[in-house]
């Protein structure tokens, strides 16, 4: 029974370059969420996907940054532009109900 | 808005020395509350959810309890492998399922 997977779990870009972290949910889910987390700090709602629909996109900066997830494969946050701020752990949650949410490994972005 | 607050920021154990976390909530509704445990470098793993107040879940050296403010993680005799961050999360009634988490207490346990 596979967990959330997401790739690749360690991302370099230079500034300026685009940057596009997959999220696999767990089997049979319908729900992904993404949360930023820097060191030492708590999770950030980044925005809240189902299939084919953003539910919620509040916690996302406006520029630069989208989300998707589309009918098949998987869900992709990506991030154009990169700047050194957006260096990050970015998590991606799923959820098949109203509940609990499974997280994934996380990428690991760091921006030169 | 939805709020949650932890305390202790850190703590630090001795081996078999038992103590609990707190979880400040405020909430318009409580639809569920999480814990989840981090180790560094990887995801968040999940622990507990707690619907109602009274409610108590367990799980090894672990205890959860729920009350209508607030959560408790009572770790009974930790080991040097319960070291961890602790991270406490609500979800709200009403709308969709959006979870808000606490900034977590970093958990120390010195064999």
């Amino acid at each position: 029974n596979a967990g959330v997977m997401q790739n690749p779990r360690h991302l370099v870009r230079r500034r300026g370059q685009e940057a596009r972290l997959r999220c696999s949910p767990m089997k049979g889910h319908s729900h992904v969420y993404w949360y930023r987390q820097l060191p030492e700090e708590g999770l950030k709602f980044m925005v809240y996907l189902q299939k084919e629909n953003i539910i919620d996109e509040s916690g996302m900066p406006k520029e630069r940054f989208s989300a998707e997830f589309p009918k098949e494969g998987p869900s992709i946050l990506r991030i154009q532009q990169v700047v050194r701020g957006d260096s990050a752990a970015y998590f991606c949650a799923s959820q098949g109900g109203p509940n609990e949410q499974f997280f994934g490994p996380g990428t690991r972005l760091t921006v030169l | 808005e939805d709020q949650v607050t932890q305390s202790p920021e850190a703590l630090r154990l001795q081996e078999g020395e038992s103590s609990s976390l707190n979880c400040s909530y405020t909430v318009s509704g409580l639809r569920g509350l999480f814990w989840y445990r981090q180790d560094p470098g990887k995801g968040p793993e999940f622990l507990f959810t707690l619907y109602s107040a009274g409610e108590e879940k367990e799980k090894e050296r672990l205890k959860a309890t729920l009350t209508k403010k607030e959560s408790f993680l009572h770790i009974t005799a930790p080991k040097p492998e319960d070291s961890a961050t602790y991270l406490c999360a609500v979800q709200a009634t009403g709308g969709y399922q959006k979870v808000t988490f606490g900034t977590g207490t970093k958990l120390q346990v010195i064999p």
